[in-house]
């Protein structure tokens, strides 16, 4: 069984491009949840989707910042018009229910804004 | 959502147990305390997690206080391979979607000697 696959692994991008990070959760998981961490800091929570509902977004920067999890495919993060401050790891994770299931990582995506 | 109070960094030697503290004073009747690590450019991996009664399984312990204000993490033997940035995380059981997230704070480095 596949654990949960991100890609890019490293992505580049100039200011004011567009960057798409993809996940892809583990088998049988319906439960996706965005986090990222800057240089130097922190875990933070950014959003939380079920297929095709967004269920708490309650970390997105309000500007800029977009999530998806359609019926079919992967889990898409976008960004655009990307700022240096945008520059960190994206990690996405799965779960097979809400609450407190065991949530599964993947190896997160490094975003550079050049 | 609760807070927790860990140590910035501890040391251990290879093949000795490590108790990594977590204060919690203001978990509610309803918080599940879970550990998460993140071992160097990876993302964060599931531990253990228990509510009032103390917990084993394959990786690790989970003491837990009588008055569940503190829990101790308890590797028996420690290996290079769990140096690592250690997470105490509470997160409510109540039902709500704050119970999904996870909210990670600065967590304790773990270093482990040869």
């Amino acid at each position: 069984n596949a654990g949960v696959m991100q890609n890019p692994r490293h992505l580049v991008r100039r200011r004011g491009q567009e960057a798409r990070l993809r996940c892809s959760p583990m088998k049988g998981h319906s439960h996706v949840y965005w986090y990222r961490q800057l240089p130097e800091e922190g875990l933070k929570f950014m959003v939380y989707l079920q297929k095709e509902n967004i269920i708490d977004e309650s970390g997105m920067p309000k500007e800029r910042f977009s999530a998806e999890f359609p019926k079919e495919g992967p889990s898409i993060l976008r960004i655009q018009q990307v700022v240096r401050g945008d520059s960190a790891a994206y990690f996405c994770a799965s779960s097979t229910q809400r609450g407190q299931e065991t949530q599964y990582f993947g190896p997160g995506t490094r975003l550079l804004v050049l | 959502d609760a807070k927790t109070t860990q140590p910035n960094s501890m040391e251990s030697n290879e093949e000795e147990p490590v108790h990594l503290p977590c204060n919690h004073s203001t978990i509610s009747g309803t918080d599940y305390i879970h550990w998460y690590r993140q071992l160097p450019s990876q993302g964060p991996e599931y531990v253990i997690h228990g509510l009032t009664s103390n917990v084993n399984n394959r990786m690790a312990s989970l003491a837990i206080a009588e008055d569940r204000k503190s829990s101790t993490l308890i590797l028996h033997r420690a290996t290079l391979r769990d140096a690592a940035v250690y997470y105490c995380i509470l997160r409510d059981g109540a039902g709500g979607t704050s119970g999904s997230r996870l909210t990670f704070g600065e967590g304790t480095q773990l270093t482990v000697n040869p």
